[in-house]
């Protein structure tokens, strides 16, 4: 596709429950970029990838939070056991390469905890 | 850490009135990045800033950042419905790696 896919668009799930996240980014693109939308804010970075490379997870809020992009592709963030607090909107992000580069955001996928 | 601020965070104008959003960084930053996000929607990239001074124009929006690339604003001239949304800065440090650090965004609400 033209642009950053995530799927699903909506996710609902019971609150202990493990959830997964995919972002499939703008083809050729170097960096991918989580990022976790809380309703009314800014997004806030969660971690970075360069190619298959994880980089920096500074942003992850716990050990229940993982992220991967095995092949340089696709990424897929994961939840485990997840809380009320997790529920916000997860952007995934692309850019062609590293650095001060445009970045192309996802639809997004929101997540509730219920 | 960094933190990047950003006022206000609404802004009711009547349509053809200008509009200012203002971003203030903690810390000095390599280059800043203006996105807009309308209801609903994801963050649209719009213009990125990397020179102390910078000024770039686009249309009826003029986007500066300040002299020690602590501070940006993005200004609109004559607003119309279409300008509705979120505008967000968000800077960059030193790591090179394009992580952007976002302020809470401004709010534009345009009157017809």
């Amino acid at each position: 596709g033209a642009g950053v896919s995530q799927s699903p668009r909506y996710k609902v799930a019971k609150r202990g429950q493990d959830v997964a996240l995919r972002c499939d980014p703008i083809s050729g693109h170097v960096s991918l970029f989580w990022y976790q939308q809380a309703l009314g804010q800014g997004p806030e970075f969660l971690t970075y990838f360069q190619n298959e490379a994880q980089l920096d997870k500074s942003g992850l809020p716990s050990d229940r939070f993982f992220a991967e992009r095995p092949e340089g592709s696709v990424s897929t963030l994961k939840i485990q056991r997840t809380q009320q607090e997790d529920s916000a909107v997860y952007l995934c992000a692309s850019s062609i390469r590293t650095g001060r580069t445009e970045a192309f955001f996802g639809q997004g996928t929101r997540l509730t905890v219920v | 850490g960094q933190q990047v601020m950003q006022i206000p965070q609404y802004q009711h104008v009547q349509e053809g009135e200008d509009f200012t959003t203002y971003c203030n960084s903690s810390t000095t930053l390599s280059n800043i990045q203006w996105y807009k996000q309308r209801p609903g929607g994801h963050p649209v990239f719009l213009i990125q800033l990397v020179k102390s001074g910078e000024v770039k124009k686009q249309k009826r929006l003029t986007f500066q950042f300040g002299e020690a690339k602590k501070n940006s604003s993005l200004h609109i001239t004559a607003t119309q419905t279409t300008d509705v949304g979120t505008y967000f800065c968000a800077g960059s440090g030193s790591s090179n790696t394009g992580k952007l650090i976002f302020g809470q965004g401004t709010t534009l609400q345009v009157k017809p």
